[in-house]
Formats: C-alpha cells, structure tokens, sequence
C-alpha cells in the first residue's frame, strides 16, 4: 500500500466545472503540502496545511487530520488548471531529519 | 524574491563527461533539497541541506556529488552518468528544514539526457 495515495489518478473535465482531488496518507505528520506541476516545468506550491481549509482564488484545500485525509478542490475550473497536481506530507526519517513523502499525482485536463 | 533560479534549463552530455547543476536562491533559506523527477512520476529526494551541511542523502551513487559552497548555492556534480540518469532534476528550498511548517519552493529544473 503507497504511503500516500492519491485519487482519482487522471481526471477530464469541461470548463467550468467543479474539480475534487483527494488525497489520503498512512504515514506522516500532522500536515500536507499541495503542490501543482504544468507539462514540462516545474513545481508551484500551492497549500501547506494542518488543519481545517484553506482557500486561495478558486482554489481551496481541506484536511481531516483524525482521518489523514485531504481534498483539493478547484471551482470554476479553466483549461488553464490543467495540471499535474500532488500531495505530499512530510515525515520523520530514521535519522530524525524530515522529507516530504509525494503521492503520484493527480492529471487534469480541463477541456473549453 | 521568492524565485529559485536552476542553469542550465537543457543539458546534454556523454557518459564519460563532468558537468555541474546550479542552485541559487536568495529567500534567506536555510533548507536546499535536489530532486530527481522521471517522466510521469512524482518527484524523488535525492539530497537535503540544513544549514549548509548534508543532512539527507537518499542512498545516491556516487556519480552525483552535492554541493552547498554557501547558503544561496547549491551545486550537483555530474560524472560518469548512465542513460537512465536521464530526468528532471528540481532544486528547492525552504525556510528551515521542516515540512510540517514550511513550504517548499521549487526551481523549474534542469532537463537532462545522458547519452
């Protein structure tokens, strides 16, 4: 079983509509990273949470903590969120330094 | 600022070449990580600064050698690679090494194929 699992893997959607991503973890501490990938190019972080919601334009990210579980959810999607997106929680090595563990991602394509 | 910057964006080399990736960012960061990133697949750990010292290194052969020559800079020697070394390599930093209060910043890579 992956660490930190991610679904669904790949998503299609028209624009406009309403997108959840969601993303739960057996390992780590207490807080999440959400982080999106354009095609080719590099990593955007774009929430770190450990509690409750958190909202940024139209996006927003939620956690549940007793449940390690979070959501990301994009309303009013456009083609321009089409993306790779990717949770990641960190966690505790045997050395006692830390390191974010990723989930596989999430492909969205975002259709006009 | 808010930008870590990573040259060169492309590169292409044998497998009996060195060559160097740079890091830079000037965000006061004290954490400096590289990634390797294969198509399709989330990124993986290579190494981690803290404070300029090497405090992760994920069981990295030694043809990658890191490199931390102050707390804006972050080098990876390359010597020696093989083909399925090719991949999206990301630097990144954050604040202080921890993941559970820091988000990290990433660079936009640096693409590259040994051949």
């Amino acid at each position: 079983k992956n660490e930190v699992e991610q679904s669904p893997q790949n998503l299609t959607a028209q624009e406009g509509e309403f997108i959840t991503i969601n993303c739960s973890y057996s390992v780590g501490i207490s807080a999440l990273h959400w982080l999106q990938q354009h095609p080719g190019g590099g990593i955007v972080s774009l929430f770190m949470l450990s509690s409750g919601k958190k909202k940024h334009g139209r996006l927003i990210a939620t956690i549940n903590i007793q449940e390690k579980h979070s959501s990301l959810h994009i309303t009013a999607s456009h083609p321009r969120d089409s993306a790779v997106y990717i949770c990641a929680v960190p966690h505790i090595t045997q050395g006692g330094s830390e390191k974010l563990v990723f989930g596989k991602g999430t492909k969205l394509t975002v259709n006009p | 600022d808010t930008e870590v910057t990573q040259t060169p964006k492309h590169l292409v080399m044998g497998m009996t070449n060195k060559k160097s990736l740079k890091c830079e960012q000037h965000m006061g960061h004290r954490a400096m990580y590289w990634y390797k990133q294969k198509a399709k697949k989330p990124p993986e750990l290579m190494f981690v600064y803290s404070y300029e010292k090497l405090s992760i290194n994920e069981s990295v052969p030694s043809r990658f050698s890191p490199e931390c020559p102050n707390s804006s800079l972050l080098n990876l020697h390359l010597h020696a690679l093989q083909p399925e070394d090719s991949a999206l390599y990301l630097c990144a930093s954050s604040q202080y090494p921890s993941g559970r209060y820091y988000e990290q910043y990433f660079g936009p890579g640096t693409r590259l194929t040994v051949t």
